[in-house]
């Protein structure tokens, strides 16, 4: 079966650097998203990964290796308006998008 | 610009109710819009996939009489809860999509639901 895997929730300190993993087995890999999502609130878009490496933009950049079916989304500079989930979803070979259950991230002052 | 709206933003409706939901793709066209389901501290569960002029694909344990899909032009796609029960309340998002290989799915700002 195809599965996703993330934690389900980390606690972190404001201004601290935090990072979220992701592994995933899915039939086919077609791409990485990872979204936020503030509670009451839809998911918004943070990044995309289809190649192995890192992309950066502002404070929060995101890891990929295929091989290994991993990734991270790195977030420096915590803010308090950063506590929200952060979900990861794989595109598959079929072109469905494969959600994980999301990890709630909690920052403290 | 990928804006995605939702109407009614929240409703609250009575039990045996029939509920529409609409979901609009602004300022593109939308191939495939998907319907998703979240209840409270729960990850987002995916309902359907819908193209336009095609019926909906419904994810297994899904009612497709009871949650109606209607994709008719490539910038709407409406459901409809029908018969609502209060175990259907209950937060409805859509997304949209533009291009399949690509996949980045645009989130309309959802639709809390709720059936006395």
């Amino acid at each position: 079966g195809q599965n996703i895997d993330q934690p389900t929730e980390m606690t972190a300190t404001e201004g601290a650097i935090v990072q979220i993993n992701c592994t995933y087995q899915t039939s086919g890999f077609n791409g990485l998203f990872w979204y936020q999502q503030h509670a009451g609130e839809a998911p918004t878009f943070l990044s995309y990964n289809v190649l192995d490496g890192l992309e950066e933009k502002g404070r929060f950049s995101s890891f990929l290796s295929r091989s290994k079916g991993y990734s991270y989304l790195l977030l420096k500079e915590l803010q308090m308006k950063d506590s929200a989930s952060y979900l990861c979803a794989v595109t598959d070979s079929n072109y469905q998008l494969i959600w994980g259950a999301g990890t709630k991230l909690i920052i403290k002052p | 610009g990928a804006v995605v709206s939702q109407h009614p933003s929240w409703v609250i409706c009575k039990s045996g109710t029939s509920v529409k939901i609409e979901c609009r793709s602004l300022d593109f066209q939308a191939t495939t819009m998907f319907w998703y389901r979240q209840f409270p501290k729960q990850s987002l569960m995916l309902m359907a996939t819908s193209n336009e002029g095609s019926k909906a694909t419904y994810e297994q344990g899904v009612e497709k009489d009871k949650f109606l899909i209607n994709h008719a032009s490539l910038t709407l796609s409406t459901l409809t809860v029908t018969s609502a029960h209060p175990e259907d309340s209950s937060f409805y998002i859509c997304s949209a999509r533009v291009d399949r290989d690509y996949n980045e799915q645009f989130f309309g700002p959802g639709t809390r639901l709720t059936v006395l």
